[in-house]
C-alpha cells in the first residue's frame, strides 16, 4: 500500500471556515513537507517539519514527535485564494533523502 | 531563496522521439531530483543525484536516462518518447533537508 495516506482526497469551504488536512504514514517517518498546488500547476512549499509545529499568517502545520506516523496541516478563516491541491510529502530518513508524496486534497473555497 | 529553474516549460514531441529536459540549481545543494506528476497521482520519483556524475533510480525509471554533469546542472533524457510518458515534470534540489522545487516542465507525446 502506500506509503503516504492523505486525507480527505477532496474538501469545499466556506469563506471564513476553517479545516484539517492529515497525512498518515505506514512507517516512521524523518520529516515531512506540505505543498499547494495552484491551477497553472505551480507547487508552492508550505512548511517543512523535522518535529514539532510550524505556523504562518493562517496555515498551521504539525508533526508528530513522538511515534512520526502523521502530520496535519490547519487552515483558519478560508478564503478564496487557498483553493488549489495540498500535498504532503515524507521522508523516510537513511541517506538517500528521498521524498514520498500522498495523492493530494483538493481543496475548494467558496464565497 | 532556493532557485532552481527548468528549460523548457512546456515541449511537445512525437511518438519516438527524443528529448532532453534540463535543470539548473544555484544553491550549491548536493542533491537534485527529477519528478513526474499525473492526475490522480503525486509526484513521482524517476531519478536522482547525490552530486556531479553520480545518479541513483528512484521508484519510475523505466523508460528514463537521467545525467548530472556539474552539481548545478540534472538532465533527464527520453530516447524514445512515448504517450504514457506525457506528464508534468519537476526538478528539486535540497541540502538534505527541505527540497525546493522548479516550475515544471509539460511534456506531451503525440
Amino acid at each position: 500500500g502506500d506509503q503516504v495516506e492523505q486525507s480527505p482526497s477532496a474538501l469545499s469551504l466556506h469563506e471564513g471556515t476553517d479545516s484539517a488536512l492529515r497525512c498518515n504514514f505506514t512507517t516512521t517517518m524523518r520529516s515531512v513537507q506540505w505543498f499547494r498546488q495552484n491551477s497553472r500547476g505551480s507547487l508552492i512549499s508550505l512548511f517543512y517539519l523535522a518535529s514539532g509545529t510550524k505556523e504562518n499568517g493562517r496555515l498551521k502545520s504539525a508533526f508528530d514527535s513522538k511515534e512520526r506516523r502523521y502530520s496535519t496541516l490547519h487552515i483558519r478563516d478560508a478564503q478564496l485564494e487557498d483553493s488549489g491541491t495540498y500535498f504532503c510529502a515524507a521522508e523516510a530518513g537513511g541517506s538517500n533523502a528521498k521524498l514520498t508524496f500522498g495523492k493530494g486534497t483538493k481543496l475548494s473555497v467558496k464565497s | 531563496e532556493a532557485a532552481v529553474t527548468q528549460s523548457p516549460r512546456n515541449k511537445v514531441t512525437v511518438t519516438g522521439g527524443n528529448v532532453t529536459l534540463s535543470c539548473r540549481q544555484t544553491n550549491s545543494h548536493n542533491y537534485m531530483y527529477w519528478y513526474r506528476q499525473d492526475t490522480g497521482h503525486g509526484l513521482r520519483l524517476i531519478h536522482y543525484s547525490y552530486g556531479a556524475g553520480n545518479l541513483q533510480i528512484g521508484d519510475v525509471p523505466d523508460g528514463y536516462k537521467a545525467t548530472r554533469t556539474t552539481q548545478e546542472d540534472f538532465f533527464l533524457l527520453l530516447e524514445l518518447a512515448s504517450p504514457s510518458q506525457t506528464s508534468l515534470y519537476f526538478c528539486a534540489s535540497s541540502d538534505r533537508d527541505e527540497q525546493y522545487f522548479g516550475p515544471g516542465t509539460r511534456l506531451t507525446v503525440l
